[in-house]
């Protein structure tokens, strides 16, 4: 079965500063999708960022970049310039060719701080 | 831009009262999903759907849950016989692939607590 584990329940951040957020996961799927997920205080879920396994090309969406390292199984997210409104609870979140169901991580409450 | 949208936001009910969360998913999407989120806690996995019968569903799905799309929009989520450690966010979504590939849109949430 597929894991997903963040290591960090909480960071913080000076706006305008850079933050990197950790993620690992395990599985023995040859292709799979990662993903960032947000979600802010309204507790909406948003796509952040997707990562197919098979690129070996880091997805980057504007100030959010992701750092996957397909041997270490690890697939961090960089948020540059952080924003106030960046402020989240971020998930990171495994997609297995195999199945339907998507696994997510415990979560890592970020804070930018002004 | 087009979304999921649940009813209602809030519910609050007595243990053992069956509950309906209701979801419209993206139109053109085809693949559903319910995922469940106790707070503060992970986001997990219940159900998906797909061609009007379930294809995958959790270990938490258990013979108190059910899941209908009774017309061609909207996609529900029973719980039979509440108990209090159904309090969760509920969450549905959506999307027009599946299996791992699938980017799913997800709604606000239903918020359920049970007394």
């Amino acid at each position: 079965a597929q894991t997903v584990t963040q290591s960090q329940p909480e960071m913080s951040v000076q706006e305008a500063e850079t933050v990197t957020l950790s993620c690992t996961y395990d599985t023995s799927e040859s292709n799979y999708y990662l993903f960032w997920y947000k979600q802010p205080p309204s507790r909406q879920m948003i796509l952040v960022i997707r990562q197919e396994a098979y690129k070996q090309q880091n997805a980057t969406e504007n100030r959010f970049s992701v750092n996957f390292q397909k041997a270490a199984k690890s697939f961090s997210l960089k948020i540059s310039d952080s924003q106030l409104g960046d402020t989240a609870m971020y998930f990171c979140a495994f997609g297995g060719d195999n199945n339907n169901d998507m696994r997510f991580g415990a979560g890592t409450r970020l804070t930018v701080k002004p | 831009e087009p979304e999921v949208t649940q009813t209602p936001s809030h519910q609050v009910t007595q243990m053992g009262q069956e509950v309906i969360l209701r979801c419209v998913p993206i139109s053109n999407h085809l693949y559903f999903y319910w995922y469940r989120q106790i707070l503060g806690q992970k986001v997990e996995f219940l159900v998906s759907f797909y061609n009007n019968e379930i294809s995958e569903k959790s270990e938490i799905f258990d013979d108190q849950f059910s899941v209908e799309r009774p017309d061609g929009s909207n996609f529900t989520l029973k719980i039979r016989s509440t108990k209090l450690e159904d309090s969760a966010m509920y969450f549905c979504a959506s999307s027009d692939v599946g299996r791992g590939a699938n980017v799913l849109t997800f709604g606000a949430g239903s918020r359920l607590t049970v007394l």
